[in-house]
């Protein structure tokens, strides 16, 4: 059973473009994420959101921010986006840190 | 350095097999351990987790966890079609603000029928 939703499924855009994907949990969870998956599916993570404390991965670059209306919302904005963007971005939640993670099926970003 | 490193990468196995897959963590931090399962176009999904040294039987899995080398495997019993999947292991600290988990590359199991 889907919890966590992501929007869009698929994204096609040209180099220098902003995008922004959007995630929704019905879990009730405190602690919301964003995962990198790259063609090779490693996972990374990019950032965590917990009681509006964002925690950011340092290799992440600045054009990506997250945003937050609530603790059921995380979407992710790409400030103009490069070539390298190119993957599969997962949002996921849980109860708490050191936490089973849900994950959303995904966005697949392309980046021409 | 990777932190959780999962073998073999890849592994084929026939239906009603075992699969025996692989993780170890090179970090001592690291206590608390799960197996995620990622189907092609899905995300992962998180088939179970271990916090103790032994077993933990769920259903035609069981994980084995031993602390003391960092060591956790996973065993698919009467493997099936539809347990062919991206397997990964995760491993993170106790509870508190650093605890995020941190995922290994992956093994692809098949389960050839």
């Amino acid at each position: 059973e889907t919890a966590v939703f992501q929007t869009p499924n698929y994204h096609v855009t040209q180099v220098g473009n902003e995008v922004s994907f959007n995630c929704k949990q019905t879990l009730g969870h405190d602690t919301m994420y964003w995962y990198k998956q790259d063609s090779k599916k490693l996972l990374k993570i990019m950032f965590s959101y917990n009681n509006k404390q964002l925690i950011v991965n340092e290799t992440v670059p600045r054009r990506f921010s997250p945003q937050s209306s609530d603790k059921a919302h995380l979407n992710l904005r790409i400030k103009s986006v490069e070539p390298e963007d190119s993957a599969v971005y997962l949002c996921a939640s849980s109860s708490g840190t050191a936490e089973t993670l849900y994950f959303g099926s995904g966005t697949r970003l392309t980046v021409l | 350095q990777q932190k959780v490193q999962q073998s073999p990468e890849s592994l084929s196995v026939p239906e009603g097999g075992m699969a025996s897959l692989n993780c170890t963590s090179s970090d001592r931090n690291f206590q608390y351990f799960w197996w995620y399962r990622q189907h092609s176009g899905e995300g992962p999904k998180a088939l179970m987790s271990i916090f103790s040294d032994g077993d933990k039987k769920e259903g035609r899995f069981t994980a084995h966890l031993n602390k003391a080398s960092l060591h956790v495997s996973l065993h698919i019993r009467d493997s099936q079609p539809s347990d062919s999947a991206l397997y990964f292991c995760a491993a993170s600290e106790p509870r508190g603000s650093n605890a995020k988990l941190t995922f290994g590359k992956g093994t692809k199991l098949s389960v050839k029928s």
